[in-house]
């Protein structure tokens, strides 16, 4: 069972440059996050998209966009990097938006902008 | 505005003493919380839950306690165990809210032998 797979694991980037995160999950859950872990800060919410086809902004959404391309899968864009974007991005799926909505978390992509 | 708060950083216990690990709210509108657990390098994991309509929730050595009043809950872990080292997320979920969480800043416990 793979869960949540997030590709790159790893990624430097220059400042204005721009790139995709990719995430899909193989457990047939409605909704999909995306979080960003700064020392200090905890877990934040950049987008969420709570089923196939909607998607809304978090408490941090400024310099990314989203797209639920399917069911199985949501991709964070930065169309711009800036260095206020280097941190670690956690995709993360549940059943439902309802409920208990226990999330499901990948491994985290770690990024640096120079 | 931090609506879950964990203001304590870090917490160092012994081998076999109780964990405690505390979290404070603001939004009463909150109606499900729940604890995760990350070590370095891997997502973080679920761990525990409570309902806003429970103060009690006992899964193994892990207790989950809410005071609804004092918008304040506790992780206790007993015994603890070295392998339980990890930084601990409270988070909360309030209802028609798209099944969002909103996550502390996280407390990291350090059991030692």
């Amino acid at each position: 069972n793979a869960g949540v797979t997030q590709t790159p694991k790893f990624q430097v980037l220059k400042t204005g440059q721009s790139m995709t995160l990719q995430c899909a999950q193989d457990m047939n859950h409605n909704s999909m996050y995306w979080y960003r872990q700064d020392p200090g800060m905890g877990l934040r919410l950049i987008y969420y998209s709570a089923s196939e086809g909607t998607t809304d902004k978090g408490e941090v959404p400024n310099g990314y966009n989203v797209s639920r391309l399917n069911k199985r899968e949501f991709s964070l864009r930065l169309e711009s990097a800036a260095p206020s974007q280097t941190s670690v991005y956690f995709c993360a799926s549940g059943p439902r938006a309802g409920g208990a909505n226990v999330l499901t978390f990948g491994a985290g992509s770690r990024l640096t902008v120079l | 505005d931090q609506q879950v708060k964990q203001n304590s950083p870090s917490l160092s216990v012994q081998e076999g003493r109780i964990s405690i690990l505390n979290c404070d709210y603001t939004n009463s509108m909150f109606d499900y919380f729940l604890w995760y657990k990350k070590y370095p390098a891997e997502g973080p994991t679920f761990l525990i839950s409570i309902s806003s309509i429970k103060d009690k929730n006992e899964d193994g050595r892990f207790t989950v306690f809410l005071n609804k009043s004092a918008k304040h809950l506790s992780l206790h872990i007993v015994p603890s165990q070295p392998g339980d080292s990890a930084v601990y997320f409270c988070a909360a979920r309030g209802d028609n809210q798209g099944g969002k969480l909103i996550f502390g800043q996280g407390t990291e416990l350090s059991v030692k032998p």
